[in-house]
């Protein structure tokens, strides 16, 4: 079966400070991959999706980047935060061909001070 | 593009009661699949149910079952005997078919289930 691990669960970091969140998916192949923000009480807006390594198209211009160095593994960073970075961090895949949903890891919290 | 709309930005029910959720969603495309996410406090997203549109019969799982309208363009939830652990955010998504399977979430419910 195929799971997702996003780490870490919960991060505070101080303004200016870099980041690197990092999310990797097993017992699969090839999936496609997403970033997802969400704000406190609020829907989720995508950020980065890729459908193969080094491949990231990016939804919204902002302080974040994206990198997929392995097949499964796609990280989110920033050089330096912003406190409007703050938010809960969603990665999920999904699986290429087959009209299938999206599955999602279990998210990271950022606060940033 | 599609859009997802969800009406109701917050909903409350009684332990053991039924509820629906609303959504309705735009789109020029024939072929699609409609799913429900639920977002529990625990933050993780989790899937409830999925709806291909080709398909007339409502998709039911469990407590959860839809009616999916096509014409009208309506995908509500219902969730039967709602239990405290139904407490969540429910979130109404549309996916192209044969396009990947990126995402068009509406905006959340919140549903409170009230012992």
């Amino acid at each position: 079966s195929q799971t997702i691990h996003q780490w870490p669960a919960t991060l505070v970091q101080p303004v200016g400070s870099p980041l690197s969140l990092e999310c990797t998916v097993e017992g699969t192949s090839n999936p496609n991959l997403y970033w997802y923000r969400q704000a406190a009480g609020r829907g989720l807006q995508l950020l980065f999706y890729s459908v193969g390594i080094g491949q990231i198209s990016s939804e919204v211009p902002q302080n974040l980047s994206a990198s997929r160095p392995q097949d499964r593994q796609f990280i989110l960073s920033s050089k330096k935060l912003l406190l409007s970075d703050s938010g809960f961090y969603l990665c999920a895949w999904g699986r290429q061909g087959g009209n299938q949903p999206q599955h999602f890891g279990d998210g990271t919290r950022l606060s940033i001070l | 593009a599609q859009t997802v709309t969800q009406s109701q930005p917050e909903m409350s029910v009684q332990e053991a009661e039924t509820v629906t959720l609303s959504c309705t969603y735009d789109t020029s495309e024939n072929n699609y699949y409609l799913f429900w996410y639920k977002q529990p406090p625990s933050r993780q997203m989790i899937l409830v149910i999925r709806q291909e549109a080709y398909k007339q019969q409502n998709a039911t799982e469990n407590r959860f079952s839809v009616n999916f309208q096509k014409a009208a363009k309506s995908f509500s939830l219902k969730i039967s005997d709602s239990q405290l652990g139904d407490t969540a955010m429910y979130f109404c998504a549309f996916m192209k078919r044969n396009a990947g399977n990126m995402l068009t979430f509406g905006g959340g419910t919140r549903l409170m289930v009230k012992p």
